[in-house]
């Protein structure tokens, strides 16, 4: 079984400054998919980016990229400009390229805090 | 706006009472997806459906029962809840399931289910 893990419960980053937010993964699998999702107060999950692990390119998505490190199953978020609309909880989550037995959900980390200070 | 819709956004039950949770896009996506999710937890998985057919049922108990009337909308059926069901229900949608598509999942703003 895949496990996510997201180190930092909180972060907290002043507006405009940059933050990054880490996240490791465990998987016996070599092809699979990774993805950030933002879930502020409003409760929705919003995709933030996505990233094919067969893909060396980091993705990136205006001021969102990753740090994809595919040996060291690592794969962290940079905000850069943060604006008070970022203020949520980022969710780190793994899915596998295979089909059935439970690999098209979605596993995700425990979340990162992310506080925007004005 | 959300292009997943979930109705009703907030839901009060009793432990005897029988109600459903609705889910509806219109992505033409064709695998949909029940989540629950605990306060200040990450979502965890309870159902996959796929064109229409049950796919994965990540061992859930019997009280919730999902159903799939056509692609475009998915239900989750509520009958003798516990007090610890109480929590987010979230659905989401893709355009496919499994494989190597990678599609990303698109969630809906989620039903908040409290079991008195």
């Amino acid at each position: 079984a895949q496990t996510v893990t997201q180190s930092q419960p909180e972060m907290s980053v002043q507006e405009a400054e940059t933050v990054t937010l880490s996240c490791t993964y465990d998987t016996s699998e070599s092809d699979y998919y990774l993805f950030w999702y933002k879930q502020p107060p409003s409760r929705q999950m919003i995709l933030v980016i996505r990233q094919e692990a067969y893909k060396q390119q980091n993705a990136t998505e205006n001021r969102f990229s990753v740090n994809f490190q595919k040996a060291a199953k690592s794969f962290s978020l940079k905000i850069s400009d943060s604006q008070l609309g970022d203020a949520a909880m980022y969710f780190c989550a793994y899915r596998s390229a295979q089909t059935g037995g439970g690999a098209d959900g979605l596993t995700f980390g425990k979340g990162t805090h992310l506080i925007i200070q004005p | 706006d959300t292009e997943v819709t979930q109705t009703p956004k907030h839901l009060v039950m009793g432990m005897t009472n029988k109600k459903s949770l609705k889910c509806e896009q219109h992505m033409g996506h064709r695998a949909m997806y029940w989540y629950k999710q605990k306060a200040k937890k990450p979502p965890e998985l309870m159902f996959v459906y796929s064109y229409e057919k049950l796919s994965i049922n990540e061992s859930v108990p019997s009280r919730f029962s999902p159903e799939c009337p056509n692609s475009s909308l998915l239900n989750l059926h509520l009958h003798a809840l516990q007090p610890e069901d109480s929590a987010l229900y979230l659905c989401a949608s893709s355009r496919e399931y499994g494989g190597p598509s990678g599609q990303p999942q698109h969630f809906g703003d989620g039903t908040r289910l409290s079991i008195l």
